[in-house]
């Protein structure tokens, strides 16, 4: 069955340490994001990725990097410039970009991160 | 920047009764979806609406969207315990069709 694929499911941060987090899709889909969601609340844009070695910053990239070698693959990095990491991180994929998004998108089941 | 709002945040009801969740958003946009979240997972695809007047119906939820009134109701008929979860919104932004903007979502209790 086709999906997304995010792990690990729980990551534990050290201050002062970089964390990577992947996201892995079998959808053929060409756009990926990640969103972080923090208690009680919505989901915030982080990256989005529309095409293989692109992509874009969303509203909260500070502290965030992310590549975009292959198109099934979209991991992203918590930096140690990011103050508060701790939060649970989305992975999304859609089966187009721009105005092809009719079909909204396909989510990942999550990574919660906690800084110890 | 668009921004969206639902409401009520919280909602506790009793199995049978019907109830509406309200979700404004603050520019033009002609792509609206709602989505449920279960404690701890990720978030499933309800409903996708793409034009004025749309109107979606899956069991006992009913979504519609009013796009001059920059309005997206979600509709619950006779609630069961099943439904108890976290509806969001999320409003595709017309000025760069990549980003989606999403509400804080309303959480739901269904009382048995």
């Amino acid at each position: 069955d086709g999906g997304i694929t995010q792990s690990p499911k729980y990551l534990f941060r050290k201050e002062g340490q970089n964390v990577t987090l992947s996201c892995e899709q079998n959808l053929n889909h060409d756009a990926m994001y990640w969103y972080r969601q923090d208690p009680g609340q919505g989901l915030r844009l982080i990256y989005y990725s529309q095409i293989v070695n692109d992509f874009q910053k969303g509203d909260i990239a500070e502290g965030y990097s992310v590549s975009r070698e292959k198109k099934e693959s979209f991991p992203l990095t918590v930096t140690s410039a990011q103050k508060n990491p701790t939060a649970f991180y989305l992975c999304a994929s859609s089966i187009g970009a721009g105005r092809y998004t009719n079909y909204g998108y396909t989510f990942g089941s999550g990574t919660r991160l906690t800084v110890v | 920047e668009l921004k969206v709002e639902q409401n009520p945040l919280f909602l506790s009801m009793q199995e049978g009764k019907n109830y509406t969740i309200y979700c404004n958003y603050s520019t033009t946009s002609d792509r609206l979806y709602w989505y449920r979240q279960d404690p701890g997972k990720s978030l499933e695809s309800l409903f996708v609406l793409l034009s004025n007047g749309a109107v979606k119906q899956e069991g006992r939820l009913m979504a519609s969207l009013d796009t001059k009134a920059r309005l997206s109701t979600l509709h619950i008929t006779a609630a069961v315990h099943d439904l108890s979860a976290t509806y969001f919104c999320a409003v595709g932004y017309q000025y760069n069709f990549n980003k989606f903007y999403f509400g804080s979502g309303t959480k739901l209790n269904v009382k048995p």
